[in-house]
């Protein structure tokens, strides 16, 4: 079945510390990645994403992701985290195939401590 | 980057009624448009799908008759809660592929409803 997994409900970080939210996934097919977050009541904006090439990726906001494929992993990561990056962090995974739609995880709860 | 609107970022109706939600892509053309809800705390959920010219498709276990999706033009797609109730409360996202880059999908801010 295809699913997506984030293991981490909630995670605290102090500021300035680094961060990694974990990211799993099956997928029948080549998988296209991707990382979302969404602040209270808002909707979501594309982090960054994965269809080939560099399986490091950069993103907005100083947050990169490492593929792998033998762990089927897609990792999130920040060296150091700013209060504002407080909110819901969503992975997800495509296909490629046109028209396709994502497979969201849960969705982990950064909170960013003073 | 490609814009993808929704109206109205929020409304309240009452028990019975019908709302209108409509998705529109502002500066591409939308070939697919899905539809997703959104509890809170929780992830998005996939309702459907809808292809340009043609009938959405429906995940399991969601009523098409209850939950009406039309994507008549190139840029608009709407989505129809019929005789809502309170359960029916969530927000609701819409999101769009098209002549952008078919495998990425952009955003709507989302639609919050609440039946009372």
């Amino acid at each position: 079945a295809q699913s997506v997994t984030q293991p981490d409900i909630h995670i605290t970080v102090s500021e300035g510390a680094s961060l990694e939210l974990r990211c799993n996934y099956s997928y029948g097919a080549t998988p296209y990645l991707f990382w979302y977050v969404q602040s209270p009541g808002q909707g979501l904006q594309l982090l960054l994403k994965y269809f080939s090439g560099d399986t490091l990726v950069q993103g907005i906001k100083g947050f990169e992701a490492e593929f792998k494929r033998s762990q089927s992993s897609f990792n999130l990561r920040k060296p150091s985290v700013h209060w504002s990056d407080a909110a819901e962090y969503f992975c997800a995974v495509g296909g490629n195939q046109a028209g396709t739609a994502l497979i969201f995880g849960k969705g982990t709860t950064l909170s960013v401590s003073s | 980057g490609a814009v993808v609107s929704q109206h109205p970022s929020r409304v309240i109706c009452k028990s019975g009624t019908s709302v209108k939600i409509e998705c529109r892509s502002l500066d591409f053309q939308a070939t697919t448009m899905f539809w997703y809800r959104q509890f809170p705390k929780k992830s998005l959920m996939l309702m459907a799908t809808s292809n340009e010219g043609s009938k959405a498709t429906y995940e399991q276990g969601v009523e098409k008759d209850k939950f009406l999706i039309n994507h008549a033009s190139l840029t608009l797609s709407t989505l129809t809660v019929t005789s809502a109730h309170p359960e029916d409360s969530s927000f609701y996202i819409c999101s769009a592929t098209g002549d952008r880059g078919v495998y990425e999908q952009y955003f709507g801010p989302g639609t919050r409803l609440t039946v009372t």
